[in-house]
Order: structure tokens, then sequence, then C-alpha cells
């Protein structure tokens, strides 16, 4: 089993829809990540979390929102969504050495 | 907000070729990491620098820390089928509160 696992690795959906991306992790890291990738722009962070009592916006926050339910498990919600939120999205998390563990993706169309 | 330049964006070569990668911003970075990610999987760890002029090589890659910790390259020597994949630098900052930032990466076509 993959240490970093998100669900839906697939999801097609509507403009003004609800969306929520899980992640679970089995690495018993306390940071925890979750990044966005388009084509030419790399990856930018949305949202991070220390611990379970600690959340912190990324560089493009805006029409996100996370909940670190446990230490193992960090979700990324689209309150409404809208079609330029269609991209990759990866959650990560991140050992003592600074070394990051992404889950495989998950593709969010928005039509 | 700190900017990580990396070039060249594409890059389509034959087996058995050379390349470098480049890195480069105008901030100071306390670490440097390269990833490789393939098709369909997230990106992976290929290093880690933290020293300014460090070099670590790993097989055919070769990867640099500039002295001033501004810039990083990636070399590979020979390249094969298999080092096909999108290469991305990402440099470590802020202490306490650290983070990752990422440059656009490098997408590598390594033809047989």
């Amino acid at each position: 089993d993959a240490d970093v696992t998100q669900t839906p690795r697939n999801r097609i959906t509507k403009t003004g829809k609800r969306i929520m991306l899980e992640c679970s992790q089995t690495k018993g890291h306390d940071r925890m990540y979750w990044y966005r990738q388009d084509p030419g722009l790399g990856l930018r962070l949305i949202y991070y979390s220390f611990d379970v009592k600690d959340i912190n916006k990324g560089e493009i926050s805006d029409g996100y929102s996370v909940s670190r339910q446990a230490q193992a498990k960090f979700s990324l919600s689209l309150e409404s969504a809208i079609p330029n939120q269609t991209a990759l999205y990866f959650c990560a998390t991140r050992e003592n050495t600074g070394e990051l563990f992404f889950g495989e993706g998950s593709r969010l169309t928005v039509l | 907000t700190q900017l990580l330049e990396q070039s060249p964006q594409f890059l389509s070569i034959q087996e058995g070729e050379n390349l470098t990668v480049y890195c480069n911003s105008s901030s100071v970075f306390s670490s440097l990491q390269w990833y490789r990610q393939e098709p369909g999987e997230g990106p992976v760890l290929l290093v880690t620098v933290v020293t300014g002029g460090e070099v670590k090589k790993l097989k055919r890659l070769t990867f640099q820390f500039g002295d001033a910790r501004k810039d990083s390259s990636l070399h590979i020597t020979a390249a094969q089928p298999g080092d096909t994949g999108l290469y991305l630098c990402a440099g470590g900052s802020g202490g306490s509160n650290y983070k990752l930032t990422f440059g656009k990466g490098t997408l590598l076509t390594v033809n047989p």
C-alpha cells in the first residue's frame, strides 16, 4: 500500500459543486501539504499543516479550505468549484530531513 | 515571494547524450532539492543539497548547489529512456516555518 493515499484519483464535476479531496498517510509525519499542479506552472502550495491544530495558507489558498481531522488525515475542499480549478492535486507529507512524500495525485476536472 | 526559474522547460534528446538542467533564483535557500515525476505519479526525491558548492552524484546524475546557495544544476551523463520524466527543483527556506518553493519543471524526453 502507498504511504500517502489520495481519493478520488479522478473526478469530473460541474461548476458550483462542492468537492472534497481526501488524503491519508501511514508515514507518521506531522507536516502535511496540499499542492496544485498545472502544465507549465509547476507545483503551487495551497495549504499546509504542521500538526492537527495548525493550518496555514499557502500561495494560492483562495477558493479552497482544508481540514486536519487527525495526524494521518488532511482533506482539501472546494466549496463551489469553478473551471479554473481544473488541475492535478497532490497531497504530501514531510519528513524531518525535509523530504516530501507525495501521493499519486487527484485529477479534478470542473466543467 | 521567492521564485525558482528552471531551464530549459522542455528537452528532447537521443539516448546516450549528456544534458544539464538549471535552477536559478535571486533568493538564498537553506537547501535545494531535486525531484523526478513520472506520468500518473507524484514527484519522488532524488537528492537534497544543503551546503554552498556542494556536489552530489547519484549514478549518472550529478547535482551541484551554487556557492551562494541561489542556484543549482542537474547533469545527466549518457541519458537513457528511463530518465524520461519531469524534473523539479525545490528550494527550502523559513526555518521553523519551513516551506518548499518549486520551480516549474523541466520535461525531459530521452528517445531510444
